[in-house]
């Protein structure tokens, strides 16, 4: 069975400042998928960014890019130029590919980390 | 512009009372899923469904029953509620390698 972990249970960063999630994984599988979301306090699950693990460059949305090590089974996001609307939970989640089966739809998550932004 | 509908929002139960949170997604996806979360435990899944009268147990089934009548629907059913099943329930979709969308979470109470 697959497992995340997420580190760090709390950070912060300074408004316009940078900051970085961990994130690792344990798989055996060669193909994957892996998900990063955010969840402010509304509850929302909001997908934030993807990779495909058969994809060697690493995944952008806007200000937020994730730095990919397949090797290491590390998928950590980068958050630049934070604002206060980042403020939230951060889940980190992997998924198996569609054709190993049934359960391959399900997500495992990490336990989260959860992020405050000073202003 | 629907996605996935959960109802209710927030409930609260006795010990021992049965109940059902409806979930309901309108984007012909045809896995189905409900997770729950609990405080500095991430989210966990309980029931999946890959299809209409396709369903399996998830990391936490106990105490909860699941059934797919349709492809939209996707109902939860606590038998005789728990303080244990005190928690923010999900309801999710997906279909082929796509990310998971999520409805907006159900917060229940038992007492």
């Amino acid at each position: 069975a697959q497992t995340v972990t997420q580190s760090q249970p709390e950070m912060s960063v300074q408004e316009a400042e940078t900051v970085t999630l961990s994130c690792t994984y344990d798989t055996s599988e060669s193909d994957y998928y892996l998900f990063w979301y955010k969840q402010p306090p509304s509850r929302q699950m909001i997908l934030v960014i993807r990779q495909e693990a058969y994809k060697q460059q690493n995944a952008t949305e806007n200000r937020f890019s994730v730095n990919f090590q397949k090797a290491a089974k590390s998928f950590s996001l980068k958050i630049s130029d934070s604002q206060l609307g980042d403020a939230a939970m951060y889940f980190c989640a992997y998924r198996s590919p569609a054709y190993s089966g049934a359960g391959s739809y399900q997500l495992t998550f990490g336990k989260g980390t959860k992020l405050s932004v000073i202003p | 512009n629907a996605g996935v509908t959960q109802t209710p929002k927030f409930q609260v139960l006795k010990t021992g009372q049965s109940m059902t949170l409806q979930c309901a997604q309108d984007m012909n996806h045809e896995y189905m899923s409900w997770y729950r979360q609990d405080p500095g435990m991430g989210l966990r899944l309980i029931h999946y469904s890959v299809g209409a009268g396709i369903t399996d147990q998830g990391e936490v089934p106990n105490g909860y029953n699941v059934s797919r009548s349709t492809t939209e629907d996707f109902p939860l059913r606590l038998l005789s509620a728990a303080p244990s099943q005190t928690s923010v329930y999900f309801c999710a979709s997906s279909y082929g390698n796509g990310e998971l969308f999520f409805g907006e979470g159900s917060r229940l109470t038992v007492l």
